[in-house]
């Protein structure tokens, strides 16, 4: 079946660091990849997605990359915050439409000052 | 933007005991949703889809009998723990797909959770 590994945790790092969650799938077809994110306390949220290979989603700093070829969606940011300490999440669906998300298992980051 | 919510949103009980949490789509219409449950450390695994007017369609391994779903409308879908146990205590989170329309998009909109804990 469908699967997304993501890497371990938790991640630490001092403000300003760059940033890189690896994140990997397998799947049959052409899913959707998706990054969500989880704040202390709060539901989760989603961060950024892409549809199609090649497609890079971005937001608020960061960025991912459908890599096809590598079955990759690594999530970037060039310079963290403490205010980007929160458990990340890699998810992939495998049709569009109403369909659920599969996910990894969630990485738990830490920034501090 | 859309607005998922969850009632309630912590809930400890005793064993034995029947626990219903509600999952609201607060400004848009869902057909589908779905719930997760999430161990501590762990990702979210898919339990339910639930659909409006239909019966659920639980994955392998979750009970039907014991995670009894019901949705009722269009923006409320609710999930009943029955006969709790302390091994349903877990962090459980729904999520819904604004219907689809001529600007509908095909993203999931989670609610914020709600932490069952069984005495």
């Amino acid at each position: 079946g469908d699967s997304v590994t993501q890497m371990e945790g938790p991640v630490t790092l001092s403000e300003e660091a760059f940033l890189t969650i690896n994140c990997t799938y397998t799947a049959t077809g052409y899913p959707s990849l998706f990054w969500y994110v989880q704040y202390p306390g709060e539901g989760l949220q989603l961060l950024l997605k892409a549809t199609k290979a090649d497609d890079k989603g971005s937001n608020k700093g960061f960025e991912a990359t459908y890599r096809k070829e590598t079955t990759s969606f690594h999530l970037e940011k060039g310079s963290v915050q403490v205010s980007d300490s929160a458990v990340y999440f890699c998810a992939l669906s495998a049709y569009s439409g109403n369909t659920p998300l599969v996910f990894g298992k969630g990485t738990r980051l830490s920034v501090i000052a | 933007g859309a607005v998922v919510s969850q009632h309630p949103s912590w809930v400890i009980c005793k064993s034995g005991t029947s626990v219903k949490i509600e999952c609201r789509s607060l400004d848009f219409q869902a057909t589908t949703m779905f719930w997760y449950r999430q161990f501590p450390k762990q990702s979210l695994m898919l339990m339910a889809t639930s659909n409006e007017g239909s019966k659920a369609t639980y994955e392998q391994g979750v009970e039907k009998d014991k995670f009894l779903i019901n949705h009722a409308s269009l923006t409320l879908s609710t999930l009943t723990v029955t006969s709790a146990h302390p091994e349903d205590s877990s962090f459980y989170i729904c999520s819904a797909f604004r219907d689809r329309g001529i600007y509908s998009t095909d993203t999931q909109y989670f609610g914020p959770g709600t932490r069952l804990t069984v005495l």
